[in-house]
């Protein structure tokens, strides 16, 4: 089945560096993904839907600046965090659009110190 | 926004029994998803069931759909300790342009 490659899994920075999450769509096209945050033991919350060669569109509440994503091709979207702080940590998860299905990346749980 | 509630919050059952979560929702929707968390990994995809379907089966997974109430059910029937793991129904609204809102989850403990 279609799968989305997502790295790294765990990513440790320091407070005030950038961080790059990858999501890659393997063996298919996905012309929109989707990132969630999720909370230790909370749901996932939509952060951005990445439209690739557009603009991604962000949920209120989401800073566009700090929450930077880029989906320049058909496989492969990115989410730098920027300037991360503590309250940044979370575990963070992208979603490819298979056109009426959804399949979900592995994770990447980052914590900020 | 999260519209989703999901019941109970959290469930510990015996292998072997059945254990039944339930979602509700607020808004109208094009499909209702169930998801499988394990402990720090990402979703899998269990079923969807279409707005216009009151019952699915998968194997021992089988859900209902009341729109009427907007609600779900999932039930997992003979349990194992390997269905151990976080339970979330996400629903693709009629308005939401293909994007999944999720519900709370629950956290289901299969005990040996």
């Amino acid at each position: 089945g279609a799968v989305v490659s997502q790295h790294p899994s765990r990513v440790i920075c320091k407070s005030g560096t950038s961080v790059k999450i990858e999501c890659r769509s393997l063996d298919f096209q996905a012309t929109t993904m989707f990132w969630y945050r999720q909370f230790p033991k909370k749901s996932l919350m939509l952060m951005a839907t990445s439209n690739e060669g557009s603009k991604a569109t962000y949920e209120q509440g989401v800073e566009k600046d700090k929450f930077l994503i880029n989906h320049a091709s058909l496989t492969l979207s990115t989410l730098t965090v920027t300037s991360a702080h503590p309250e940044d940590s979370s575990f963070y998860i992208c979603s490819a659009d298979m056109q009426g299905g959804y399949t979900f990346g592995s994770g990447t749980r980052l914590t900020v110190v | 926004s999260q519209q989703g509630e999901e019941d109970p919050q959290a469930l510990s059952i015996q292998e072997g029994e059945n254990a039944t979560m339930n979602c509700s929702y607020k808004t109208s929707i094009n499909n209702l998803q169930w998801y499988r968390q394990n402990s720090g990994r990402g979703l899998v995809h269990l079923i969807l069931i279409r707005s216009n379907e009151r019952e699915k089966h998968s194997g021992r997974l089988r859900v209902t759909l009341d729109t009427s109430k907007k609600s779900s059910s999932l039930l997992i029937t003979a349990s194992r300790a390997a269905d151990t793991a976080s339970y979330f129904c996400a629903t693709d609204q009629e308005t939401s342009g293909s994007r999944l809102t999720f519900g709370e989850g629950t956290q289901l403990t299969v005990n040996p």
